[in-house]
């Protein structure tokens, strides 16, 4: 059964205090590796996908790497305005997400 | 309108109505997804629609029928629902399901409330 974890479940910064999000997956065959970002009560924003391992992209302030059995998700520098749920997803067959639980991020200004 | 839309924003009902949530996408997608959100649990994958066929329902109960005419439009109708059906309904759309390579895009989503 494809499962995905994320942790830590909750994160609180200082403005300027760099940090990496994790998400560690199991499943049979990846097709892709999606991270969201989901603001109280919108849906999910599309970020990043990333397809094999050692890849990377980079959006502002935010870092997606992947490897065989875990993504993170570095923020350097971040501001109050990053804070938000930060979703992880695989992409199996048939066009299947399997979701982690989030992580909840806060910046403290 | 850009994006994926949905309507209602929030919804109350009882157990004993019917009402029905719409989706439209206006990216030229071909594939359509029902997720629903509880608090403290991941997104799980309702149903799935590829070029308007339904290729996914995964063990949904029957008082959750979807619909999809076209490719641009989605509902789900609800009927006779559970307190426990109460969370946060988001639709989805992506080119096509495509193996799982393709991103999906997500509305702003429904927040239903059974009383």
């Amino acid at each position: 059964e494809d499962q995905v974890t994320q942790s830590p479940e909750a994160l609180r910064l200082q403005e300027g205090e760099s940090s990496s999000l994790n998400c560690s997956y199991t499943v049979s065959g990846l097709r892709g590796l999606f991270w969201y970002r989901q603001d109280p009560g919108k849906g999910p924003e599309f970020l990043f996908t990333l397809y094999s391992a050692g890849e990377e992209k980079e959006k502002e302030r935010l870092k997606a790497t992947l490897t065989k059995k875990e993504s993170f998700l570095h923020i350097t520098a971040p501001k109050p305005e990053d804070s938000a749920t930060y979703l992880c997803a695989v992409g199996t067959s048939y066009g299947k997400l399997t979701f982690g639980q989030g992580t909840i991020l806060t910046v403290h200004p | 309108e850009t994006g994926v839309t949905q309507t209602p924003r929030h919804l109350v009902m009882g157990m004993t109505n019917k009402k029905s949530l719409k989706c439209e996408q206006h990216l030229g997608h071909n594939a359509m997804y029902w997720y629903k959100q509880s608090a403290k649990k991941p997104l799980e994958l309702m149903f799935v629609y590829n070029f308007k066929e339904q290729t996914e329902n995964n063990s949904v109960p029957s008082r959750f029928s979807p619909e999809c005419p076209n490719s641009s439009h989605l509902f789900l109708h609800l009927h006779t629902l559970q307190p426990e059906d109460s969370a946060l309904y988001l639709c989805a759309s992506s080119q096509d399901v495509s193996g799982g390579y393709n991103e999906q895009f997500f509305g702003p989503g429904t927040r239903l409330t059974v009383l």
